[in-house]
């Protein structure tokens, strides 16, 4: 299957820093990516949903000055997390749709906020 | 009614055993189903697609059934390595981009 790739793993940062978070289709063109976040035995919650050249379109609830996200070809999209605090600690999941419909994920950046 | 719907389980079953997941959904336009498997602390990984006429994958039938709104998971013969969590995902199609995700069944396989 198609591959994705999401860097970093794991990060550890002190409240108020900013953390970016880059995902990539590593042998396909994703022209749509997206990126959730799973608190621990919670199911997936998308956060929003990022378009090759366009803004991004942010789920309910999710502040986009918080979580910045650029999606600068169509290979990579970026999250930053913005002046972190211990509440945004998650398990960040990227997911790039193929020609197909098909959504392949990343690994997962497990963020933890101190 | 939640678009997707799953049994969240867990469904503790024996090796060996066969064991079925079904999965509901509320969009009778919906285009494309998939199910996936997520594992504890690890991203979901697609486990098959479901086609309008069933699809196989050795141990693993998936099967759709438009006029009552739902796509089933079978699994033959199950091993250890088969404890995950299964995920029904289902895309509305129709310009629409984000698909949506059931909440999960866990399944635990015991020796």
């Amino acid at each position: 299957g198609a591959v994705v790739s999401q860097h970093p793993s794991r990060v550890i940062c002190k409240s108020g820093t900013s953390v970016k978070i880059e995902c990539r289709s590593l042998d396909f063109q994703a022209t749509t990516m997206f990126w959730y976040r799973q608190f621990p035995k919670k199911s997936l919650m998308l956060m929003a949903t990022s378009n090759e050249g366009s803004k991004a379109t942010y789920e309910q609830g999710v502040e986009k000055d918080k979580f910045l996200i650029n999606h600068a070809s169509l290979t990579l999209s970026t999250l930053t997390v913005t002046s972190a605090h211990p509440e945004d600690s998650s398990f960040y999941i990227c997911s790039a749709r193929s020609s197909t419909d098909t959504q392949y994920f990343g690994p997962g950046t497990r963020l933890t906020v101190l | 009614r939640k678009e997707v719907e799953q049994d969240p389980g867990p469904f503790n079953v024996p090796e060996g055993a066969t064991v079925a997941f079904n999965c509901t959904y509320s969009n009778s336009a919906s285009q494309s189903f998939f199910w996936y498997r997520q594992d504890c602390r690890k991203e979901p990984k697609l486990l098959m697609s479901v086609y309008s006429s069933g699809n196989e994958d050795g141990r693993f039938t998936a099967q759709l059934n438009r006029a009552s709104q739902y796509i089933s998971l079978l699994i033959r013969d199950s091993k250890l390595s088969d404890s995950a969590t299964y995920l029904c995902v289902v895309n509305p199609g129709g310009g629409y981009q984000k698909v949506t995700f059931g909440t999960g069944t866990k399944l635990q396989v015991i020796p």
